[in-house]
């Protein structure tokens, strides 16, 4: 059974900083690894999808790496702002769609 | 235009009664998905339709829940005899189709309390 796990389970970080969050999954025959970000009281929002032949996305500050063979991806935020603060999930897509359990960003003014 | 919609968007029941939770997802999306989360969990995935048909209901967490789809468009996740351990924030997504190249688009939720 596909196991998805993200480190770290929050971070805070001054404004500005560039950051890294992981996510890491048990069986690297997927189709595909989302990230979202969720917002208090709000759905999620997709951020970016990487196609399992592909090893990165980038959409703005955002870029999103895949290292299927490693079970491994990582979101890379650049810049960082309070306006980035939310909770950030990442899903592997193989018969069904697995979630890891998020890491809560706080972005300090 | 417009995104996918859930209602309502807050239900608090008392323990034992049913309920139904309603999804419209976007226009033109064949696929719908039901997730649900619960406090300090991740995301879960409960069943997804493609067209009217749910091929695979065994996320369903027991046999209390059902979904329906009817028309392709609106569906339904109804929660019979409610638990405590059922409240959560249902999530609802539709994609343009199945395959893992299409985006989920995720509603707002409905949050579910049982008292």
């Amino acid at each position: 059974k596909q196991e998805v796990t993200q480190i770290p389970a929050a971070l805070s970080v001054p404004e500005g900083e560039n950051l890294v969050l992981n996510c890491s999954f048990t069986d690297s025959a997927i189709y595909n690894l989302q990230w979202f970000r969720q917002d208090p009281g709000k759905g999620l929002t997709s951020l970016l999808l990487i196609q399992s032949s592909q090893r990165e996305q980038t959409s703005g500050r955002l870029n999103a790496s895949l290292d299927k063979s490693s079970g491994r991806s990582t979101l890379y935020i650049a810049a960082s702002q309070p306006g980035d603060s939310a909770t950030y999930l990442c899903a592997v897509s193989d018969n069904d769609m697995r979630f890891g359990a998020g890491t809560r960003l706080t972005v300090k003014p | 235009g417009a995104g996918v919609s859930q209602s309502p968007s807050n239900k608090v029941t008392e323990k034992g009664k049913d309920v139904e939770l309603r999804c419209d997802p976007i226009s033109g999306h064949t696929a719908l998905y039901w997730y649900r989360q619960s406090l300090g969990q991740g995301l879960e995935f409960l069943i997804y339709f493609q067209g009217n048909s749910a091929p695979d209901k065994s996320g369903l967490p027991s046999d209390r829940f059902s979904a329906e789809r009817t028309g392709g468009s609106v569906s339904t996740l109804t929660i019979q005899r409610t638990q405590q351990e059922d409240s959560a924030v249902y999530l609802c997504a539709s994609s343009l189709s199945l395959g893992p190249q299409d985006t989920q688009y995720f509603g707002p939720g409905t949050r579910l309390t049982v008292l």
